[in-house]
């Protein structure tokens, strides 16, 4: 079955960049999307196709897939952005990432 | 403004089946540009996909489940289900019904989970 691996934890300043990463082999050629959990909430989709931002999400948050490697960017991290960021492809079948939790100190 | 209401019984015996409905308002359950969803997470831990059903009835269920799992629609009532067997501890978990956006391929609505138990 297919796989895909995310750091369990990033941590970032306030205002700075945040960075996440989603792992799986040829992960470029599928369609990624993250999602963001808040504790005692239910998955927010926040990019999906890769780069696409649903409307109401913040431009802060962008995306890219290329090779091996999907990756989540939060730019100018604000506090309301710490949570938990799931990745999620198809391959036959839905695969979510084990989730990485943003810490912003 | 569509919601998704997720509905059934908060504690299930071991060996026993576990089923749910998720309520579809604000909108049809038959649109064609929507895949119907069920994913779990056990506490603490990361988001488990079940299964989806198309308003055909055309399913497809993860590999690791699918001698477990039934889900079906029912489009008169704006609704679909989960049917779980022969449970175990292990199924513990929130359920989640959301809504697969084919356009976005990604899943673009969730309702707000129902925790389900399996205790004797």
């Amino acid at each position: 079955s297919y796989d895909v691996t995310q750091p369990p934890s990033v941590s970032v300043s306030p205002g700075q960049t945040a960075t996440i990463t989603c792992s799986g082999d040829k992960l470029g050629d599928k369609y990624v999307s993250w999602y963001q959990q808040r504790p005692g909430q239910s998955p927010l989709l926040v990019i999906y196709k890769d780069s696409k931002r649903p409307s109401g999400i913040p431009d802060r948050f962008s995306g890219s897939n290329s090779g091996n490697t999907a990756t989540l960017t939060i730019s100018g991290t604000q506090a309301m952005d710490e949570a938990d960021y799931y990745c999620q492809a198809w391959d036959r079948t839905t695969v979510f990432g084990g989730g990485t939790k943003l810490t912003v100190l | 403004q569509v919601q998704l209401q997720e509905s059934g019984p908060g504690l299930v015996k071991p060996s026993q089946t576990l089923s749910l409905t998720c309520a579809v308002s604000g909108g049809s359950i038959s649109t064609s540009t929507y895949y119907w969803a069920w994913i779990r997470q056990p506490a603490g831990k990361g988001l488990e996909w079940i299964g989806r059903i198309y308003a055909s009835g055309s399913t497809n269920y993860s590999p690791s489940l699918k001698s477990r799992v039934t889900i079906s629609i029912d489009t008169s009532n704006n609704q679909f289900s989960l049917k779980m067997t022969s449970v175990t501890r292990a199924d513990t978990a929130v359920y989640y019904c959301a809504r697969d956006e084919l356009d976005y391929d990604a899943f673009d609505l969730w309702g707000q989970g129902t925790m389900v138990v399996v205790s004797s």
